[in-house]
């Protein structure tokens, strides 16, 4: 089975910190994916990366940046974490088609 | 861009009864339509998915369907039991998949 594992289930910042996500899988895919979940407004994509050193940015990428040195790893980086930033990270991969997620780091930013 | 709408936002059934869940697309050239299983505490999981050539799929319980012409899919689930009951989200799209917003199943014992 594929794995995608996210290095904290729960995380707590203040406001202000700089915040890392961390998300390593195990099965060579390309392209790797961070999403939040919010309640009522689903999954939306922050960035995305199709291949090392390469990044796009998704729908609500403000206040985000990424960085994936190696294939199996794709960080997310809170550059200053805001109360608004609280919510459900969810990390992914894929071949191609069909993805296969993190079971998620919950962040609260106080 | 795509614009993924999913109904209903909560649904809930009987055991055994049978629950379907819609979703319908804006992008015509979209052509790959999963569907994902969210339990409490745990990432979304992909139970099933169809492509635009095929308008039916079915695996055990569950089942697919796409009417391209309406730009419409739907998930069904038949004789659902007590562990069905989770967040089911749909998305469609060609590379970058968009997500519906979820729809909450209640399966009552």
């Amino acid at each position: 089975d594929v794995k995608v594992t996210q290095s904290s289930r729960y995380l707590v910042k203040r406001t202000g910190e700089k915040v890392f996500l961390e998300c390593v899988q195990d099965m060579d895919h390309e392209n790797m994916f961070w999403y939040r979940q919010d309640p009522g407004l689903g999954l939306r994509l922050i960035y995305f990366s199709y291949d090392v050193k390469m990044k796009e940015k998704g729908d609500i990428p403000e206040g985000y940046s990424v960085s994936r040195e190696k294939k199996e790893r794709f960080s997310l980086i809170l550059e200053s974490a805001s109360t608004n930033q609280t919510s459900m990270y969810l990390c992914a991969s894929s071949p191609h088609e069909g993805y296969t997620f993190g079971s998620g780091t919950r962040l609260t930013v106080v | 861009g795509e614009n993924v709408e999913q109904h209903p936002s909560t649904l809930s059934v009987q055991e055994g009864d049978s629950a379907v869940i819609k979703c319908t697309y804006s992008d015509s050239a979209s052509n790959y339509f999963p569907w994902y299983k969210q339990e409490l505490g745990k990432g979304p999981q992909l139970i099933i998915d169809i492509r635009s050539n095929v308008g039916e799929k079915k695996d055990q319980r569950i089942a697919v369907t796409l009417n391209k012409t309406a730009k419409h899919f739907s998930l069904h689930i038949t004789e659902t039991q007590p562990e069905d009951s989770a967040v089911y989200f749909c998305a469609g799209g060609s590379y970058i998949p968009t997500f519906g917003r979820g729809t909450s199943l209640i399966v009552h014992p």
